[in-house]
């Protein structure tokens, strides 16, 4: 069985960067791509980010590019949102949600999310 | 961008009954378009993919149809756990992938 386990979420003022993790079990991780997608009471679930299995296509929602960017490590299972010049707007929770291979199933399976609060 | 539209925002309906959810796309998606649902403090589950194609797991009662612009998410015989928050998405032309904003499910 898949599990996604997102951390790195925390109370954090506008400005310092903050990265969050994603690890992945159950599956042999360097064979998927995997997606940050957030969820806001304003905005309900944004798509982030998307990178795939081996690294080599990342895309990054275009209001997002330049603050936010998205890496992995295939030898320890995780990837990486790294966030910068963060604002109270991106307050929300994000969660990591793996890509099958299945033509379609583009969000397969889904952490529980991390919280991340930004306070002025 | 393809902007999608649930429709209505929140729908009451009793156990047994049938429920009737709908998403719209802006343009035409083809049949690139998926439903989740997502229970209160869950993170959202995937329900149906290629427009009517049941991920795994979920039962028959789940069904999803329609193609281009319009979509029907419709479950039958409720029970108590399918009240939750329904979500459509679009993969047909991304990035960015979108959502819509929701349809709420209550009893």
């Amino acid at each position: 069985q898949v599990k996604i386990v997102e951390s790195g979420g925390d109370v954090v003022q506008t400005g310092p960067p903050l990265t969050l993790s994603c690890t992945a079990s159950g599956l042999v991780f360097s064979s998927f791509g995997f997606h940050w997608v957030r969820q806001t009471p304003a905005k309900g679930l944004e798509w982030l980010a998307f990178l795939s299995f081996d690294g080599k296509s990342a895309y990054v929602a275009e209001s997002m590019k330049g603050r936010f960017s998205i890496s992995r490590d295939n030898s320890k299972s995780t990837v990486y949102l790294q966030m910068s010049g963060l604002r109270p707007e991106d307050t929300g929770v994000y969660h990591c949600a793996k890509r099958s291979v299945v033509r379609g199933k583009d969000f397969d399976d889904w952490g529980q999310g991390t919280r991340v609060t930004v306070s002025s | 961008e393809v902007a999608m539209t649930q429709s209505p925002g929140t729908l009451s309906v009793s156990p047994g009954e049938t429920a009737t959810l709908s998403c719209r796309a802006s343009q035409s998606i083809g049949r690139s378009l998926a439903w989740y649902q997502q229970r209160p403090g869950q993170a959202p589950r995937l329900l149906i993919y290629g427009a009517s194609t049941r991920a795994t797991d979920i039962p028959a009662r789940f069904s999803g149809s329609g193609s281009g612009t319009e979509f029907t998410l419709t479950i039958t015989s409720l029970q108590s756990e399918d009240f939750a928050v329904y979500y459509c998405q679009q993969s047909y032309d991304w990035p960015p992938y979108t959502f819509g904003q929701g349809t709420r499910l209550d009893i």
